[in-house]
C-alpha cells in the first residue's frame, strides 16, 4: 500500500502564528491533496498539487498557502493561523485515471491542529 | 457543486449480521472509493470501485454509473467493523480530487 506520511502529528500554536504542516510520499504519485476534517463538515479539501511546482485551489483555500517543492513532499502552510483553523488535516496522495491505472487515493495518519 | 449523500447515517447490528451502506452522487463520476475511519485514526482505503462489483474479503462494493450511486456490503459483521465508513467520489476533469459523503457510523455489538 501506499506510504503517506504527515509530520507533525500534534501541533499547538498561537493565534497570529505561522503553522507548516508537512507530508511526505514514497510512491511517486504526480497528485496530492490536502483535506481538513470536522465534525458537521466532514472532509473537505484545502490544496492539492498535479506535481512539483504545481498548486491548486480546492473547495475551502482561504486562510491557506501550499507548497510542492519535489514528487514527494508537499506542505500546508497557515501564515498568521486563527482558532477557526482547529481541525484534523489530512494530506492525500493518487494520480489521476488515464484508462489504465486507478485514481485511488492513500491518506496519511493526520495532524491535530489546535490554534489557541 | 459536487455533493455525496450517504445512508443510513448510523446503524447498529449484532455481531454477525450484514450492512448494507448506501452512497449517491450529483453528478456522474469515474471515480469512487469507499473508506474506513476509527475516531481520530486515518482513512483506510477499503475499495476503490468506479463502475461493477468488487469484493475484498466480506466487504463488496456495486457501483452503478448511470443511476450515480454505489453500495458497500460488509457480510458477517464483526465487532472490530465498528467505525465511520465513507464514501467519495471523484472528478477526473479537476485533479481527481474527491468528495466525501458524511459517513455512516457503524457500530456493531456483540
Amino acid at each position: 500500500e501506499a506510504a503517506v506520511t504527515q509530520s507533525p502529528r500534534n501541533k499547538v500554536a498561537v493565534t497570529g502564528g505561522k503553522v507548516t504542516l508537512s507530508c511526505n510520499q514514497t510512491n511517486n504519485h504526480n497528485n496530492m491533496y490536502w483535506y481538513r476534517q470536522d465534525t458537521g463538515h466532514g472532509l473537505r479539501l484545502i490544496h492539492y498539487s498535479y506535481g512539483a511546482g504545481s498548486t491548486e485551489k480546492g473547495d475551502i483555500p482561504d486562510g491557506y498557502k501550499a507548497s510542492r517543492p519535489s514528487q514527494e513532499n508537499f506542505s500546508l502552510i497557515l501564515e498568521l493561523a486563527t482558532p477557526s483553523q482547529t481541525s484534523v488535516y489530512f494530506c492525500a496522495s493518487g494520480d489521476a485515471w488515464t484508462g489504465v491505472n486507478y485514481a485511488e487515493q492513500f491518506f496519511g495518519p493526520g495532524t491535530r491542529l489546535t490554534v489557541l | 457543486e459536487q455533493q455525496v449523500q450517504q445512508s443510513p447515517a448510523s446503524l447498529v447490528l449484532q455481531e454477525a449480521e450484514n450492512a448494507e451502506l448506501q452512497c449517491s452522487f450529483s453528478i456522474f463520476t469515474n471515480q469512487v472509493q469507499w473508506f474506513y475511519q476509527r475516531p481520530g485514526g486515518r482513512l483506510v482505503s477499503l475499495l476503490y470501485n468506479p463502475s461493477g462489483t468488487k469484493q475484498s474479503g466480506r466487504l463488496t462494493s456495486t457501483t452503478v454509473i448511470k443511476e450515480r450511486r454505489s453500495s458497500l456490503h460488509i457480510s458477517s459483521s464483526q465487532i472490530t467493523d465498528s467505525g465511520t465508513y465513507l464514501c467519495a467520489m471523484g472528478n477526473n476533469n479537476a485533479g481527481a480530487k474527491l468528495t466525501f459523503g458524511g459517513g455512516t457510523r457503524l457500530t456493531v455489538r456483540p
